[in-house]
């Protein structure tokens, strides 16, 4: 059983531009999250989602971003017209119902 | 106002030793703890989970306690290794849906 996937593993985008990373989740997981790092802190909560809802997205800025989990294919986060404080690792984790979340190794994301 | 605090922000300690790190909440109504370890540029892999009812859980090396009435929690590392730098870090779950709220982690070095 494969674990969480995400890529890019690394990511370069130009300020205006657009950035989308994927999360494929675990097998057998309906549900997954959304999490971002910036340099020297901790994780911070963006969004949850299960297959085509969005549950909880209070950690999400209202603005350029955007996440969707569809029926088939991985989870999407789309990040529109990028600054530089978009910079930062964005980590994926998923979950059974009620369970344990498994994370993902990162895309790490630079604005240049 | 739920909220995860750790302590020390970081910690040097020679390999062979023991060390204790600290997470203190006001997450409620509380559902469970868990403590990761996050190694550089990787994602968040769990050690334990505690829930109301546990004081203690082990995990190899690794044993976390738990006190729901002081609302702390330790980790504390037997015999540290080389391979035990990394981020540690707390999360603390709320029941009633989902809210999952993340201290900002303990960076440890182990140094030879």
């Amino acid at each position: 059983n494969a674990g969480v996937m995400q890529n890019p593993r690394h990511l370069v985008r130009r300020r205006g531009q657009e950035a989308r990373l994927r999360c494929s989740p675990m097998k057998g997981h309906s549900h997954v999250y959304w999490y971002r790092q910036l340099p020297e802190e901790g994780l911070k909560f963006m969004v949850y989602l299960q297959k085509e809802n969005i549950i909880d997205e209070s950690g999400m800025p209202k603005e350029r971003f955007s996440a969707e989990f569809p029926k088939e294919g991985p989870s999407i986060l789309r990040i529109q017209q990028v600054v530089r404080g978009d910079s930062a690792a964005y980590f994926c984790a998923s979950s059974p119902p009620e369970g344990k979340q498994y994370f993902g190794p990162g895309t790490r994301l630079t604005v240049t | 106002k739920n909220q995860v605090e750790q302590s020390p922000q970081s910690l040097i300690i020679l390999e062979g030793k023991n060390c204790t790190l600290q997470c203190n909440y006001t997450v409620s109504p509380f559902s469970n703890l868990r403590w990761y370890k996050q190694d550089t540029g990787r994602g968040p892999v769990s050690l334990t989970i505690m829930t109301f009812s546990e004081n203690t859980k082990s995990n190899g090396r690794y044993t976390a306690t738990l006190d729901a009435d002081t609302k702390q929690s330790s980790l504390h590392i037997t015999a540290s290794q080389l391979s035990d730098s990394a981020s540690y870090i707390c999360v603390v779950s709320k029941t009633g849906g989902f809210k999952t709220i993340f201290g900002a982690g303990t960076r440890l070095f182990v140094k030879a």
